[in-house]
C-alpha cells in the first residue's frame, strides 16, 4: 500500500471547519483513500473513503485532488468531541488489511 | 456501536496465566482481524482471517494464538505473556475484497495489562 504523510498535530476552534491534509503521492490507480479517527482509549472509527471523486457523508467531506496525490478531510463544524487522532490510509481494493501510520492529532478548542 | 463487540474490555493477567480475548461481529462480514496498539505506537496488524482461514500472520510470537471458529467469532488466546505485551488489542471485520465495499470496522478494544 502507498504511504501517506500527515502533519503530526493541528488545532481548530470549536464551530469552525477543520481541514486535515494528507499526501499520498505514490498512490496507485486501484487504491482508495480511507479516513479513520481514534478517540483516546477507543477503537478506530471509520469516517469516509473515496477513489477519485469527492465524497460527503453525515460526518465529513473528502476532497481528493485531480491527480490523486493528496486529499483533505473536512469536518464542517468541529466540536470538542471531534478531538482525536485522524488517520489517512490508502489501500488497494483487493487488500484485506489496513496499515496505520501516526496520524494527525486534532485538538478542537473552545 | 460499530457492530464489533470485544470482551473483556479490560484484563489484567500474570505472566504464567492463560486467558482469552473474544470478538464477535454482527455485520455479516467474512474477514476478521486482530490488531495491537502499544503506547505511543501505530496500530500493528497481527492476524487476518478470511472465510475462517488464517491468511496473514505478521511474525507474531507463538504466545499469541488466534482462533476463528466461524465467520462471526474470533478469539485471541494468550499464554505466558510478557509485560511488554501490555497494549490495546483491537478486533476488526470486513467483507472480503469487494472494491470499496470492504471497509474495515473496529471494535472498542481490550486493554491488556501483564503483571
Amino acid at each position: 500500500d502507498a504511504k501517506t504523510t500527515q502533519p503530526p498535530s493541528m488545532d481548530c476552534a470549536e464551530g469552525r471547519a477543520a481541514n486535515l491534509p494528507c499526501n499520498h503521492s505514490t498512490i496507485s490507480g486501484n487504491e482508495y483513500v480511507y479516513w479513520y479517527r481514534q478517540i483516546h482509549s477507543q477503537g478506530p472509527q471509520y469516517i469516509i473513503h473515496g477513489l477519485k471523486n469527492n465524497e460527503t457523508n453525515e460526518m465529513a467531506s473528502l476532497i481528493i485532488t485531480e491527480d490523486r496525490k493528496s486529499s483533505t478531510l473536512i469536518l464542517p463544524h468541529a466540536t470538542l468531541r471531534d478531538t482525536a487522532v485522524y488517520y489517512c490510509i490508502v489501500r488497494a481494493y483487493n487488500n484485506n488489511d489496513m496499515r496505520f501510520g501516526a496520524g494527525t492529532r486534532l485538538t478542537v478548542k473552545p | 456501536e460499530t457492530g464489533v463487540t470485544q470482551t473483556p474490555r479490560h484484563l489484567v493477567m500474570g505472566m504464567t496465566n492463560k486467558k482469552s480475548l473474544k470478538c464477535e461481529q454482527h455485520l455479516g462480514h467474512n474477514a476478521m482481524y486482530w490488531y495491537k496498539q502499544s503506547a505511543k505506537k501505530p496500530l500493528e496488524l497481527m492476524f487476518v482471517y478470511s472465510l475462517e482461514e488464517r491468511v496473514e500472520n505478521n511474525s507474531v510470537p507463538s504466545r499469541f494464538s488466534p482462533e476463528c471458529p466461524n465467520s462471526s467469532h474470533l478469539f485471541l488466546h494468550l499464554h505466558t505473556l510478557q509485560p511488554e505485551d501490555s497494549a490495546l488489542y483491537l478486533c476488526a471485520s470486513s467483507h472480503l475484497g469487494q472494491g470499496s465495499g470492504n471497509t474495515i470496522y473496529f471494535g472498542e478494544g481490550s486493554w491488556l495489562t501483564v503483571v
